[in-house]
């Protein structure tokens, strides 16, 4: 199948702190990829979809100003936490799709961001 | 109400059993269905598509009602390696939406 890389794949850092996360497809291009965050014995929650060359759509709830998604390219889209809480402590999934209606996504192997 | 509902488990199986779950989903203009398996830290993977006609994939085989709007997955002579747990994914668009994620059902098989 497709692949797709993310890093980093494990962060610390302090509260306060801004953290930026790549997703990068590798073999094909993505004009839209997508962000996933996932709690501890929860299901995935889309965060919000990356558009390549426009605004990222995010989902009810979802700060903008506080995630923010850069899609420069066909192949990489970024998802910064800034001012990173202890609350945002979460794993942090990118995907991308392949093909049209009924397309599959494939993901990255995930981010685990720990904020203390 | 949930979109994506999935019993959670855990189901404890023996080695060599016949497990099935189901899942259920509420939009009934869901178009896309899959079923994903990640396991404990790791990100999801894709298991197999469903098909309106059902479909096999080994000893998977995972089957749709659309009129009861419920997905199946069916696992034969399972082994140690299919613990993990298992997601039923629906895409209720096109190609530029997101998937929507039930819990997911946790499956562990016994020795």
């Amino acid at each position: 199948g497709a692949v797709v890389s993310q890093h980093p794949s494990w962060v610390i850092c302090k509260s306060g702190t801004s953290v930026k996360i790549e997703c990068r497809s590798l073999d094909f291009q993505a004009t839209t990829m997508f962000w996933y965050r996932q709690f501890p014995k929860q299901s995935l929650m889309l965060m919000a979809t990356s558009n390549e060359g426009s605004k990222a759509t995010y989902e009810q709830g979802v700060e903008k100003d506080k995630f923010l998604i850069n899609h420069a390219s066909l192949t990489l889209s970024t998802l910064t936490v800034t001012s990173a809480h202890p609350e945002d402590s979460s794993f942090y999934i990118c995907s991308a799709g392949v093909g049209g209606l009924g397309n599959i996504q494939y993901f990255g192997a995930g981010t685990r961001l720990s904020v203390l | 109400r949930k979109e994506v509902e999935q019993d959670p488990g855990p189901f404890n199986v023996p080695e060599g059993a016949t497990v099935a779950f189901n899942c259920t989903y509420s939009n009934s203009a869901s178009q896309s269905f899959f079923w994903y398996r990640q396991d404990c830290r790791k990100e999801p993977k894709l298991l197999m598509s469903v098909y309106s006609s059902g479909n096999e994939d080994g000893r998977f085989t995972a089957q749709l009602n659309r009129a009861s709007q419920y997905i199946s997955l069916l696992i034969r002579d399972s082994k140690l390696s299919d613990s993990a747990t298992y997601l039923c994914v629906v895409n209720s668009g096109g190609g530029a939406d997101g998937l929507t994620f039930g819990k997911g059902t946790h499956l562990i098989i016994q020795p």
